[in-house]
């Protein structure tokens, strides 16, 4: 039983324009919510994080959006650059620490 | 400069051995993770370790053991009762566990494990 799910494995986009990732998860509970990038063959790197008692959170060109009603939320990158091209996994985590990640979104960003 | 180091990058292991990925950091954290990464499966959770001499299991730990003897150090073991070996495995670590606010975690570069 998957709690945290990104339903799109890819998405491209072109240099300039949006990117919208979208991540869904089932319980409730969850007190924080996460985005990691990820380059082949590399560790994830945190890119910006929101509480769960907040609906948005702003980072320079990224912006995490948090739909509690949905159980939704969604990381937009504008500009989006060639450099995010890389894999991006949602994560949901309660206050133990423990994170729950989501099956990742391969994002490229065309020139 | 602080971080998380894995090692070896590259790992290979012939049916039925066991095999220990290494995994230490010099960040002062408490608590470290085990994670395994599968195309399309994203990253699941083996096992984790908030103090030491202390450690939990994550959502598949069969065929795999830990030990967290030291705080900079959470060895990984892949013995030869875990059927698919062949994967991605990532090690994070952070400080922030159990205190209300969750910054993320530091992850380290990973270790390549393939089964031949």
């Amino acid at each position: 039983d998957q709690q945290v799910k990104q339903n799109s494995p890819s998405l491209s986009v072109q240099e300039g324009r949006i990117s919208i990732l979208n991540c869904d998860y089932t319980n409730s509970m969850f007190d924080y919510f996460l985005w990691y990038k990820k380059y082949p063959a590399e560790g994830p790197t945190f890119l910006i994080s929101i509480s769960s008692i907040k609906d948005k959170n702003e980072d320079g060109r990224f912006t995490v959006f948090l739909n509690k009603s949905a159980k939704h939320l969604s990381l937009h990158i504008v500009p989006s650059q060639p450099g995010d091209s890389a894999v991006y996994f949602c994560a949901a985590a309660f206050n133990t620490g423990k994170l729950i990640f989501g099956q990742g979104t391969t994002l490229q960003v065309k020139p | 400069d602080g971080g998380i180091t894995q090692s070896p990058k590259y790992l290979f292991r012939k049916e039925g051995q066991n095999v220990t990925l290494s995994c230490e950091q010099n960040l002062n954290h408490d608590a470290m993770y085990w994670y395994r990464q599968d195309p399309g499966q994203g990253l699941r959770l083996i096992y984790y370790s908030q103090i030491v001499n202390d450690f939990q299991k994550g959502d598949i730990a069969e065929g795999y053991s830990v030990s967290r003897e030291k705080k900079e150090s959470f060895p990984l073991t892949v013995t030869s009762a875990q059927k698919n070996p062949t994967a991605f495995y990532l090690c994070a670590s952070t400080t922030d566990h159990g205190q209300g606010r969750v910054d993320g975690y530091t992850f380290g570069s990973g270790t390549r494990l393939t089964v031949v």
